[in-house]
């Protein structure tokens, strides 16, 4: 399968603990993208990276929150500190440079509950 | 006012009907348009993509662009009960170099057999 992949599938930590997701994009694809889903809404953009590069992050992402892509290869997502309101989807997507740039495909998510 | 809205159902309609989703966005130089399916517990599987006006057909589905309005829909004929899903707007906004995409809250799908 040479989709977009994420480990741990799913989460559950207890307040205050912190936890860390990886993702591991398409490869050939130098476009990352992390974001967040709750219930019933639609997924909200978190942060992006170009290769290894983050060139982006939303306000959503709040000073707990971290991603690195070494390499521009994998990417992980740290959450410090975790509260309940962190409880959600977390999605990766990828994106070619070249050819459809602007389609993006997801990985199945790791759901995090914190309790 | 949301970026993207859409009616969140659930659009109950007979197998065999067509299903007719929309979507309305505000940002009028919005540049890249895209349907993304989503069952429930997993990711959205992206359908259709469409960046010009008119209308785009890949198997039993079609997606309309109409910029002027600023909205876009998708079309999906000969419904099946395996379409029963939440559909997402999703739109790339102008200017926008990290091509982040902006969702809407989605719409529910019911094909009663």
């Amino acid at each position: 399968d040479t989709g977009v992949s994420q480990d741990p599938r799913h989460k559950i930590t207890k307040r205050g603990q912190n936890v860390t997701f990886r993702c591991d994009p398409i490869s050939e694809h130098n476009r990352l993208y992390w974001y967040r889903q709750t219930l019933g809404q639609g997924p909200e953009f978190l942060t992006y990276f170009q290769n290894e590069a983050q060139l982006e992050k939303s306000r959503l992402l709040s000073d707990r929150f971290s991603a690195e892509r070494p390499k521009g290869s994998f990417s992980t997502l740290e959450i410090q500190r975790t509260e309940q309101g962190d409880s959600a989807m977390y999605l990766c997507a990828s994106s070619p440079k070249r050819g459809n740039g602007n389609e993006q495909f997801f990985g199945p998510g790791t759901r995090l509950t914190v309790l | 006012q949301k970026e993207v809205e859409q009616n969140s159902g659930p659009l109950s309609v007979p197998e065999g009907a067509i299903a007719s989703l929309n979507c309305t966005y505000s940002d009028r130089g919005s540049q890249s348009f895209f349907w993304y399916r989503q069952y429930s517990g997993k990711s959205p599987e992206l359908i259709m993509s469409i960046y010009s006006n008119g209308d785009k057909e890949d198997g039993r589905f079609t997606a309309q662009l109409n910029k002027a309005s600023q909205y876009v829909s998708l079309l999906i004929r000969d419904s099946q009960p395996s379409d029963s899903a939440t559909y997402l707007c999703a739109v790339i906004g102008p200017m926008d170099s990290s091509y982040k995409l902006i969702f809407g809250s989605g719409t529910r799908l019911l094909v009663r057999p």
